[in-house]
């Protein structure tokens, strides 16, 4: 059975920094790219990040791109996402989520919340 | 704002048909995916490149794409595929993602 739990959220002042990470068991990630996937409280889904198996590809949206930074440990089995410049729109569950063979987004974890407040 | 356009709802009696729509410009090169999100579960892959099923959803849920629309079909809905359905593609650019803003299904 794979799992993925994702840890690190939590209270965190405008302009902070938090780093999320991610933990997968039973998948091994050398097959997988992995993304990150946020939702605001009772908002839709939204794309944060991508990265490549190699680690060496990482794509950003719009809204977090030279705040947020992406990278993986294939040897630990893990993900990871640097948050900086926190601002109160960043407030979110924020899922991590591998892909499976051509299947996009088909493992999730059950997120971990990050809350932007003074 | 979303480059994938959805619905913001859709309603039917269980044992009808709901469809559900997601236009994009990128849809005629890019595929589609749907996903679906039950209230306070993580989302479920239910439809991947554009019309494939994952073995474990049921056969009512299938799928199509022509140009810029994908369509999501749910025959014979059952109460228990109420929830949130996503629509998921690549964006203009290729390199990034982009999430539908989602429809909420009702079977009633």
């Amino acid at each position: 059975e794979v799992q993925v739990v994702e840890s690190g959220g939590g209270l965190v002042q405008p302009g902070g920094s938090v780093r999320l990470s991610c933990a997968v068991s039973g998948l091994t990630l050398i097959n997988s790219e992995m993304n990150w996937v946020r939702q605001a409280p009772g908002k839709g889904l939204e794309w944060v990040s991508s990265i490549s198996i190699s680690g060496r590809t990482a794509n950003y949206a719009e809204s977090v791109e030279g705040r947020f930074t992406v990278s993986r440990d294939n040897g630990q089995n893990s993900l990871h996402l640097e948050m900086h410049s926190l601002r109160a729109e960043d407030t979110a569950l924020y899922y991590c989520v591998a892909d499976f063979e051509t299947m996009v987004n088909y493992y999730w974890g059950q997120g971990t919340l990050v809350t932007v407040s003074s | 704002s979303s480059e994938l356009t959805q619905p913001p709802s859709v309603s039917v009696s269980p044992g009808q048909t709901a469809r559900i729509t997601c236009s994009g410009d990128a849809l005629p090169k890019k595929n589609a995916y749907w996903y679906q999100q039950k209230s306070g579960q993580a989302p479920v892959l239910v439809i991947y490149e554009d019309f494939k099923r994952p073995s474990e959803i049921p056969e009512r849920f299938s799928a199509s794409s022509s140009g810029t629309m994908a369509t999501l079909t749910i025959n014979g809905a059952q109460v228990e595929d109420e929830g949130d359905y996503y629509c998921y593609s690549r964006d203009k650019r290729g390199d990034r993602w982009v999430f539908g803003a989602g429809t909420k299904v009702t079977v009633l």
